[in-house]
């Protein structure tokens, strides 16, 4: 298995809403990410959990919480978010080792289409 | 801070005229500088890896090459299907993580 999945594809969400985006890989990767892609945009990187510990935090606002239940899973809790908060959320994962990194790079999810009503 | 900054912004190219990407960078110690192709909507695609520089990689109509300040992605005889945007990233020694450049909008027309 060499994907990431991501679920749900596409989410509509109000301003007083809690949602979560859900994140699964089977690779045996000990780094998950998330990024943030706004259109015509690069992904901007959110957070980093190594170990399933939370090891980079890009100064996100608390209305997004990331959790890392296991090795497999990564979530992204959102809750009062804004209509700016709309975009493309993507998560990765890498593998630990240069050699894997060097011939396989991250692996990214096709994304959730978050949008904020 | 890592930077990356990649040029033109978009090219359009008629089928079969070979061109060329840029991707610029500056980091603290380069770990590794990566190029992605992503479809709109989708999740960014791995072509390839590039270390040290004078090193080049190639995949059917794509071939990397990194010096020392920039990389180059270039596309011969391109194909309608090798639309997409290509991401450059670089990952330097000090964290685990990717920092991407702006991207390139590639359109391959008929």
């Amino acid at each position: 298995d060499t994907e990431v999945t991501q679920t749900p594809k596409h989410l509509v969400m109000g301003m007083t809403n809690k949602k979560s985006l859900k994140c699964e890989q089977h690779m045996g990767h000990r780094a998950m990410y998330w990024y943030k892609q706004k259109a015509k945009k690069p992904p901007e990187l959110m957070f980093v959990y190594s170990y399933e510990k939370l090891s980079i935090n890009e100064s996100v606002p608390s209305r997004f919480s990331p959790e890392c239940p296991n090795s497999s899973l990564l979530n992204l809790h959102l809750h009062a978010l804004q209509p700016e908060d709309s975009a493309l959320y993507l998560c990765a994962s890498s593998p630990r080792g240069t050699e894997l990194t060097y011939n396989y790079g991250y692996t990214f999810g096709s994304g959730t289409r978050l949008t904020v009503v | 801070e890592d930077q990356v900054t990649q040029s033109p912004e978009a090219l359009r190219l008629q089928e079969g005229e070979s061109s060329s990407l840029n991707c610029s960078y500056t980091v603290s110690g380069l770990r590794g500088l990566f190029w992605y192709r992503q479809d709109p909507g989708k999740g960014p695609e791995f072509l390839f890896t590039l270390y040290s520089a004078g090193e080049e990689k190639e995949k059917e109509r794509l071939k990397a090459t990194l010096t020392k300040k920039e990389s180059f992605l270039h596309i011969t005889a391109p194909k309608p299907e090798d639309s997409a945007t290509y991401l450059c990233a670089v990952q330097s020694a000090a964290g685990n993580k990717l920092t991407f450049g702006g991207g390139t909008r590639v359109l391959v027309k008929p």
